[in-house]
């Protein structure tokens, strides 16, 4: 199949605190997994992507982590702020033209 | 660097009309495009992925003949909705990827679109 699995739907924290959203996806062959930030009515943004070949990328305040065995990535948000507070959207490339599957999205809501 | 533009941003038609929304990559040449539609709280459902210079490859359920694409060139892509009606209102987002940047995907504003 082709699902990629999200959680969870909503994500609630403190300003200063952490965020961490969890994707799955089920194509063994993905190689590429990038993560989007979408503001209400706006394009989704790439924020920070990982490929097959590594296991953890950071960027600033954003990290990603991924393990290949268990076909999981994830999302790490460290000292989140209220400008953090947007749907996240993972995604993996599936198929020979490397499209890409998106998972549901997660409302991250960073409280003042 | 790697800015794609949609036009239009916001189009009202009346049903049984035709819409089309133009995907432009403003500083790279897009190999491919692709088109979304996303519905109000919903993810990102990909419709068809458009290869410069050759036929639209549709996702399962999406309607070719509803749904037209052409890329005719390397910074343009079109989608042309035909016989529109209520439930196709939507959110249509394309995105476009340059082979010279691996896989990244970069988002147009997005189209939203209302039939009446």
């Amino acid at each position: 199949g082709e699902n990629v699995e999200q959680h969870p739907s909503t994500l609630s924290v403190q300003e200063g605190d952490s965020a961490v959203i969890k994707c799955t996806y089920s194509d063994s062959a993905s190689n590429y997994f990038p993560w989007y930030k979408q503001e209400l009515g706006k394009r989704p943004q790439l924020i920070i992507d990982i490929r097959s070949n590594v296991g953890e990328k950071k960027d600033q305040r954003i990290a990603v982590t991924l393990n290949k065995t268990a076909k999981h990535f994830s999302l790490h948000i460290t000292e989140t702020q209220p400008e953090d507070s947007a749907v996240y959207f993972c995604a993996a490339s599936i198929g020979g033209n490397n499209r890409l599957a998106f998972g549901k999205g997660n409302q991250v809501v960073v409280i003042p | 660097g790697a800015v794609v533009s949609q036009h239009p941003s916001r189009v009202i038609c009346k049903s049984g009309t035709s819409v089309k929304i133009e995907c432009r990559s403003l500083d790279f040449q897009a190999t491919t495009m692709f088109w979304y539609r996303q519905f109000p709280k919903q993810s990102l459902m990909l419709m068809a992925t458009s290869n410069e210079g050759s036929k639209a490859t549709y996702e399962q359920g999406v309607e070719k003949d509803k749904f037209l694409i052409n890329h005719a060139s390397l910074t343009l892509s079109t989608l042309t909705v035909t016989s529109a009606h209520p439930e196709d209102s939507s959110f249509y987002i394309c995105s476009a990827r340059a082979t010279s940047l691996l896989n990244e995907q970069f988002f147009g504003p997005g189209t939203r679109l209302t039939v009446l």
